[in-house]
């Protein structure tokens, strides 16, 4: 059970928007940063975005964050087959005095 | 092209030690905390542990506090993770990771991962 809530699935069509969804408390996305990694299949995960809703330089513009209380999500536009991957959020918990992260979304591009 | 190259995984008994190892190269390494990230077969990542620049912060997960080391070597661009009194949960793919800052602290996050070493726990 992991202490940010994530769904588990989530599938769209391509050039179609999704959004991932990641709820956590106020000890932890309530009160501190979210970042948000993509991991292709077979590989090492890949910083998505920083402090809710910064892209890394590199990073394409069709992917982007935010946050509202206790959850935080991310955005795909103009999906493409190349995005399908597992997604996580992650953030600093207060309580625990580390990093904890979200379950893992799974994206399917249909 | 910053670099990190983890190693020293492998199969080890219920009980027994590991030392994992991670050399970095590409960028000015004692500039930056560093981390230990892992990925049982299948499942999703779990934070390990975490160092600040000059080992003056340091953070565990609940789930190896007590069991496990993280530790830095600046003049050798190395990081290090000492895993002993290893159990079954502990078998996954560990992932070295490079902080965008010094700190270790509530800001921390992961810009940079190496491949991953595997570690299986097995008798």
């Amino acid at each position: 059970q992991s202490v940010l809530t994530q769904p588990p699935s989530v599938s769209e069509a391509p050039r179609q928007r999704v959004t991932i969804s990641c709820s956590g408390s106020s000890s932890n996305i309530g009160n501190n940063a979210v970042n948000w990694y993509q991991q292709l299949p077979g590989k090492a995960p890949k910083l998505l975005i920083y402090y809710d809703d910064l892209l890394p330089s590199g990073v394409s513009d069709r992917f982007s964050g935010s946050k509202s209380g206790t959850s935080a999500s991310l955005a795909i536009s103009g999906l493409q087959s190349e995005d399908e991957a597992d997604y996580y959020c992650a953030a600093w918990d207060d309580s625990l005095n580390g990093r904890v992260f979200g379950g893992g979304t799974k994206l399917t591009v249909l | 092209e910053v670099q990190l190259v983890e190693s020293g995984g492998g199969l080890v008994q219920p009980g027994r030690s590991l030392r994992l190892s991670c050399a970095a190269s590409g960028f000015t390494f004692d500039d930056y905390a560093m981390h230990w990230v892992r990925q049982a077969p299948g499942k999703g990542l779990e934070w390990v542990s975490g160092i600040s620049w000059n080992s003056g912060s340091i953070g565990y997960a609940d789930s190896v506090k007590g069991r496990f080391t993280i530790s830095r070597d600046n003049a050798k661009n190395s990081l290090y993770l000492q895993m002993n009194s290893l159990r079954a949960e502990d078998m996954a793919l560990y992932y070295c990771a490079k902080d965008i800052s010094s700190l270790f602290d509530s800001s921390s996050t992961f810009d940079y991962w190496g491949q991953g070493t595997l570690v299986t726990v097995s008798s």
